[in-house]
């Protein structure tokens, strides 16, 4: 089944304690990106890879990294996870990347609930 | 910035027709999106408009001014199962990105 995948789904955790959330896709898409989604705010882009290690920052990338070392995966990593990256985190990935007017869908992952204490 | 803008909540009698519109900034604009969002869940694509006009699919249409900066999402016969946020997305060229807008919340009572 074509699909986004994310681990964890829930996380709880503390305030400067390094994490990883996976992101992983098995439809040879080549861009894919991070968004997190708040109240009232919206879905909001933190990264974004164009193909394997192409990365580039979105609308909101402080306090996260990314790496795209492999076509499948897109890790977000936050080294020191504090109280306001507290959030609902989707990973999404399209065939190609946005732009020139075409049509390319992105497919969500089910999102990883984060809180930071 | 995008600006793109919605209305933050509507509610409906099943069996109604809904109109949710969005409001964008004109400049550099490359296609529109309208993306379907169940509480808690991933967002699902339902349309895609880049020239004027309605797009329909099944009770869903979509439709787009590019010159005003507008489009909405009609949903017709309205079920119960349409509760949802209804979120619109706009690529800008140059733009490897797209921009949402806050998103419209629907609630459908029967």
């Amino acid at each position: 089944e074509a699909q986004v995948t994310q681990n964890p789904r829930y996380l709880i955790t503390v305030t400067g304690k390094k994490l990883t959330v996976t992101c992983s896709q098995n439809m040879n898409h080549e861009y894919m990106s991070w968004y997190r989604q708040d109240p009232g705010l919206g879905l909001r882009q933190i990264y974004y890879s164009m193909n394997v290690e192409v990365t580039d920052k979105g609308d909101v990338p402080e306090g996260y990294k990314v790496s795209r070392k492999e076509k499948r995966n897109f890790p977000l990593i936050l080294e020191s996870p504090s109280p306001n990256q507290t959030s609902l985190y989707f990973c999404a990935s399209s065939l190609y990347s946005m732009g020139g007017g075409k049509q390319e869908t992105q497919y969500f992952g089910p999102g990883t609930r984060l809180l930071v204490l | 910035g995008q600006n793109i803008d919605q209305p933050t909540e509507m509610t409906a009698t099943e069996g109604a027709i809904v109109q949710i519109n969005c409001t964008y900034q004109t400049s550099g604009f490359n296609g529109l999106f309208w993306y379907q969002q169940h509480a808690g869940e991933a967002p699902t694509f339902l349309s895609y408009n880049v020239l004027d006009g309605l797009e329909e699919k099944g009770r869903f249409s979509s439709f787009l001014s590019r010159s005003k900066g507008y489009s909405y999402l009609l949903l017709k016969e309205l079920q119960m199962k349409d509760s949802a946020s209804y979120l619109c997305a706009v690529n800008y060229s140059n733009d490897y990105k797209l921009s949402f807008g806050a998103g419209t919340t629907v609630t459908v009572r029967a």
